[in-house]
């Protein structure tokens, strides 16, 4: 699986757009980037997965670079429910390596 | 469709001691994986059974084993408990197909080895 990079920690408003980053420079050319992300509490639950183009769907959007060292998850509208650690993977086929993840704070 | 489940949610060990963990798998899934999650070293994977055959196996030391049933239920096993092995032992399901399968992931058995 290829190393990801992401911040520690980000904080966004409530009703407002979210933009996580995350860098894989050294992903594959067959590997797919999938976003997990853990609510308090709670088992990992799936985000969003893709391979080269950006991909749509009712949790979220991700946005790949074209040269695929990259990636940003866009939660286009945050609640205070979306709180949360999200990891970014790279890769998945030997099972899914999860990197310390974007604790995500939303203010009210 | 239910979701993962996994037995106990919560359990105390001794050092020296051994420990099983149950998971049954969402209805139909076939691939079942196991992961280790601690506030130092993050979430980590352990190993992947698909129809009852170890597919892929992490770094973890030979104390730490597992097993699936054809039913695709599983277990996990480990002997000899060291205190850092006190974690959250999370399982997760998919249909096992393809590498971008969706993994569904249970709630955890909190193991506290004291």
């Amino acid at each position: 699986d290829a190393k990801t990079t992401q911040p520690n920690s980000m904080e966004s408003n409530e009703e407002e757009p979210v933009h996580l980053p995350c860098n894989h420079s050294t992903i594959s050319g067959t590997d797919y980037i999938h976003w997990y992300r853990q609510l308090p509490s709670q088992g990992p639950e799936y985000v969003i997965h893709g391979l080269t183009s950006n991909v749509n769907n009712r949790m979220a959007s991700l946005a790949i670079a074209e040269d695929r060292k990259s990636s940003t998850l866009i939660l286009h509208r945050a609640t205070l429910r979306d709180a949360a650690v999200y990891y970014c993977i790279g890769g998945g086929a030997d099972g899914l390596t999860f990197g310390k993840g974007t604790h995500l704070i939303i203010q009210p | 469709k239910a979701g993962v489940t996994q037995t106990p949610r919560y359990l105390i060990k001794t050092r020296g001691q051994q420990v099983t963990l149950s998971c049954s798998p969402i209805s139909g899934h076939r691939s079942v994986s196991w992961y280790q999650q601690t506030p130092g070293q993050g979430l980590q994977f352990l190993f992947e059974y698909f129809s009852e055959t170890q597919r892929n196996k992490g770094n973890f030391p030979g104390r730490f084993s597992g097993r699936q049933f054809s039913n695709s239920r599983s277990e996990m096993n480990v002997s000899t408990l060291e205190l850092g092995d006190s974690a959250l032992y999370l399982c997760a399901s998919s249909s096992g197909i393809s590498s971008t399968d969706t993994q569904y992931f249970g709630p955890g058995t909190r193991l506290t080895v004291l």
